[in-house]
């Protein structure tokens, strides 16, 4: 079964860190990987996108990379930000094209 | 564009009843799908579409029916609400293999 998992399902961070959000898959055969963020009682929203054949994607302060060999991908955020808690989710397309969610990581970023 | 509009955003049904929650798109994308969000659960896939008159079945597809007679639109009709239906609800579409823009999303409460 193809599955995606996020650990650790909650982290607190200092304002001002540098941190990283993980995300594992189980199957390498992969489309691509997109990084969400969502707001309490609100929809998702994309962060980034990465292809199959990319290593890694940038916007403003977050990055994220993809090993598709190992089966993982992370979210860098630096210099975080109170406005940076929300709910980050990770989503696979898998080669079936079924789009496959983990159950995120709840971020606080503690002023 | 509007992105992808999801209607009503909350619903109350009594046990037994029917709804359709609307879904409609305005960036010509073939791919549509729609996820239930429970606690602890993540995102877990209904149905899907991959173009007009295509559609299949996701992860957890009972008790709900979808047809796509247009690009733009997919609507999920509930047949006979049970309380374990009880869900936040979110549609996205795509261009195959691309970024997925999801739905504000639909609330429902089902007693």
């Amino acid at each position: 079964k193809q599955e995606v998992t996020q650990i650790p399902a909650a982290l607190s961070v200092p304002e001002g860190e540098n941190l990283v959000l993980n995300c594992s898959f189980t199957d390498s055969a992969i489309y691509n990987l997109q990084w969400f963020r969502q707001d309490p009682g609100k929809g998702l929203t994309s962060l980034l996108l990465i292809q199959s054949s990319q290593r890694e994607q940038t916007s403003g302060r977050l990055n994220a990379s993809l090993d598709k060999s190992s089966g993982r991908s992370t979210l860098y955020i630096a210099a975080s930000q109170p406005g940076d808690s929300a709910t980050y989710l990770c989503a696979v397309l898998f080669g079936n094209e079924k789009l496959t969610f983990g159950t995120g990581t709840r971020l606080t970023i503690i002023p | 564009n509007a992105g992808v509009t999801q209607t009503p955003k909350f619903q109350v049904l009594k046990t037994g009843q029917s709804m359709t929650l609307q879904c409609a798109q305005d960036m010509n994308h073939e791919y549509m799908s729609w996820y239930r969000q429970d606690p602890g659960m993540g995102l877990r896939l209904i149905h899907y579409s991959v173009g007009a008159g295509i559609t299949d079945q996701g992860e957890v597809p009972n008790g709900y029916n979808v047809s796509r007679s247009t690009t733009e639109d997919f609507p999920l009709r509930l047949l006979s609400a049970a309380p374990s239906q009880t869900s936040v609800y979110f549609c996205a579409s795509q261009l195959r293999g691309r970024e997925a823009f999801f739905g504000q999303g639909t609330r429902l409460t089902v007693v």
